[in-house]
This record gives C-alpha cells, sequence and structure tokens, in this order.
C-alpha cells in the first residue's frame, strides 16, 4: 500500500501563480523527499527535509513538514511552464528501514 | 556517463517470453533501488540493494521477478514468463552511502520501457 498519497491528484494553474501540492503519510518517517518526472520517466530530485526539521527552501520551493499531522507540503512560486511536470513525495520509513515509498503524485500543468 | 545508466530504454516482448533489463549506477554509489510505474501511476517498490548486505525483496510481485547485483555495482531485473500486466516502465535509482540516519536523495535512470504483448 502506499505510504505517501499527494493532493491533488492534478492542478492547473497560469504562469506567475503559486502552486502548492500536498502530501500524507501514514507511518513515522526518517525524512520525505520531493522529486520531480517529466514525460515518464527518470525522476529528479528536488528537496529532502528530515523529520526534525519543519521548513526548507530552495530557490523557487519552499517544504514544510508537520510530523504531529504527518503531512508536507511542496510550493512552487512564480510557477513557469517549464514546471509543467508530475511531483512526487516519497518517505523513507524510520527505524532502520532504507526503503523509500513514492506516493501518487500530482501532475501540475502550468499554462502560458 | 556520469548517471544512471539503463538497459534497454524501450523493451517488446511476447507474453511468456524471459526479459532481463539492466542497471549501471553511478560509480561507488552503495544503494541501488528498483521501481515500476504503470502508465499514469505512483512508483512501486520492488527490490533494494545495500552494499554487502542482503537485498531487501519485500516489494517483489510474484516469484517471476528476480533481481541481482554483480560486484556491488550492475544489476540485473529478470521477468520470467512475462505477462501483460507486467508491462510498465521499470526504474533504476542509486544512492551514495547512507546519510546519518538513512538514505538521501536517489539519482534515478531513464527507465526501462517494457511492453508485453
Amino acid at each position: 500500500s502506499q505510504q505517501g498519497e499527494e493532493d491533488p491528484q492534478a492542478l492547473s494553474i497560469q504562469e506567475g501563480e503559486n502552486a502548492t501540492m500536498n502530501c500524507s503519510y501514514k507511518t513515522s518517517i526518517n525524512n520525505l523527499q520531493w522529486y520531480r518526472q517529466n514525460s515518464g520517466r527518470g525522476l529528479v530530485h528536488l528537496i529532502l527535509i528530515r523529520s526534525n526539521e519543519r521548513e526548507k527552501h530552495s530557490g523557487r520551493l519552499r517544504v514544510t513538514l508537520d510530523t504531529s499531522k504527518k503531512s508536507s507540503s511542496l510550493l512552487i512560486t512564480a510557477s513557469r511552464a517549464a514546471d509543467t511536470a508530475s511531483y512526487f513525495c516519497a518517505t523513507l520509513l524510520s527505524g532502520g528501514y532504507n526503503k523509500l515509498i513514492f506516493g501518487a503524485g500530482t501532475r501540475l500543468a502550468v499554462h502560458p | 556517463g556520469a548517471g544512471v545508466s539503463q538497459s534497454p530504454s524501450n523493451k517488446v516482448t511476447e507474453k511468456g517470453k524471459d526479459v532481463e533489463l539492466r542497471c549501471d549506477p553511478i560509480s561507488g554509489h552503495t544503494a541501488l533501488y528498483w521501481y515500476r510505474q504503470s502508465l499514469g501511476q505512483g512508483l512501486e517498490f520492488l527490490i533494494y540493494f545495500q552494499g554487502n548486505s542482503a537485498p531487501d525483496k519485500s516489494g517483489l510481485p510474484s516469484d517471476r521477478f528476480s533481481a541481482e547485483r554483480t560486484g556491488g555495482s550492475v544489476s540485473t531485473l529478470t521477468i520470467q514468463r512475462t505477462q501483460q500486466e507486467d508491462s510498465a516502465v521499470y526504474l533504476c535509482a542509486s544512492s551514495p552511502d547512507l546519510l546519518a540516519g538513512g538514505i538521501g536523495e536517489l539519482f534515478f535512470g531513464e527507465g526501462s520501457r517494457l511492453t508485453v504483448l
């Protein structure tokens, strides 16, 4: 079963707008990562947030983590058409496991 | 190249045939993962190798699936007696030594698209 679930499944916005994607998970984690995928092929790592962190920034990306609610959000500010892709959260379970479990993803479309 | 390399990039086979998919991880990366992604879906974990430890095979969907990693580097995923439901993109990823507390960033290959007719 999926550990992480993204919401929404699909998001359509205009260039310049902000895009927010959410991820919920079920069990305790060591870290949570966000990845981007273009055209159904290889994934690219965007950002990693550890379980003892609450917020991280990288360029136009902002990630938050709320371990009490078992949820994370990815914010892309000032979106561009080139941000159009699928975005996945992945959770690394705590307890010595190194299995990185991916959610179903959010498909983001940014229109010029 | 410096990235994760997978071959073949596309494979079309007939139901019942065996297939082998290859993954060359980034040199020096000790962790190697195989995932499967069906059209429009998320990634399904298959198997994980870490150094010389026994692999975590908990995601393999049936005994028709097997994987090995030779010399701590190249990995081969084998699917025997392929079925149509095996059609998917098979993604390989590698990662360097464990961070304190667990795996960090995964580096993905471009995947092998398998079509079983």
